[in-house]
């Protein structure tokens, strides 16, 4: 199974402030990267597919990049409605496995 | 506008036996995969099953295996989880979601509400 190590657990961040999230793949995953947004009570929200292309309606702070194992999310100045959890999502060989997620929260 | 509307969840006693059903719309059904993904209360995120879009093929995690079964019906866009032996590990709310791209497996585009699942004496 390819497993997917998201870091950090947690992040507190200002308005205004860029954050990043991280998600490592314990083999290449050819680009086949997304990541979500779940807020509480919440079904996930796709934010970025194929490593770097933003899903529509999705604000253009959010941004993917990475290639091989190594992925990353960038929120270019943080908004109150970006609190919540994020996870990655391997979609590249079964069985699919998600990042352990990170909680972002407003500092 | 894409739907996806799960219903069939709550409480079930160990060993015993569930059927999820998840109907959709807003969409062409019969050219997409679809999939089964759960979160454990306060949990992550974790893959269940897909089944390709006219139902030749499906995958399970290793937990499930001989456990639950993925089906849809095309005709009626509505796809399903017969869930068997059920343990009190499977306690979670289970989404419906669908995959991105037709007649291929990758992420997932859009997901439903979820329902509760508690497996429970």
């Amino acid at each position: 199974d390819i497993q997917m190590t998201q870091s950090p657990a947690s992040l507190s961040a200002s308005l205004g402030e860029t954050v990043s999230i991280e998600c490592l793949a314990s083999e290449d995953i050819y680009n086949y990267l997304a990541w979500y947004q779940q807020k509480p009570g919440k079904s996930p929200q796709l934010l970025i597919y194929a490593a770097n292309r933003l899903q529509d309606g999705v604000p253009s702070r959010f941004s993917g990049s990475g290639s091989g194992t190594q992925y990353s999310l960038k929120i270019s100045g943080m908004q109150p409605e970006d609190e919540g959890d994020y996870f990655c999502l391997q979609g590249s060989k079964f069985p699919l496995t998600f990042g352990s997620g990170t909680k972002l929260e407003i500092k | 506008e894409v739907q996806l509307v799960e219903s069939g969840g709550g409480l079930v006693q160990p060993g015993r036996s569930m059927k999820l059903s998840c109907a959709a719309s807003g969409f062409t059904f019969n050219k997409y995969d679809m999939a089964w993904v759960c979160q454990a209360p306060k949990k992550g995120l974790e893959w269940v099953a897909t089944i390709s879009y006219d139902g030749s093929s499906s995958y399970y995690r290793d937990s499930v295996k001989g456990r639950f079964t993925i089906s849809r019906d095309n005709a009626k866009s509505t796809l399903y989880l017969q869930m068997d032996s059920l343990r009190s590990e499977d306690t979670a709310t289970y989404y419906c979601a669908r995959h991105f791209s037709a007649y291929t497996t990758d992420w997932f585009a859009y997901w439903g509400r979820g329902t509760l699942v508690t497996v429970s004496s």
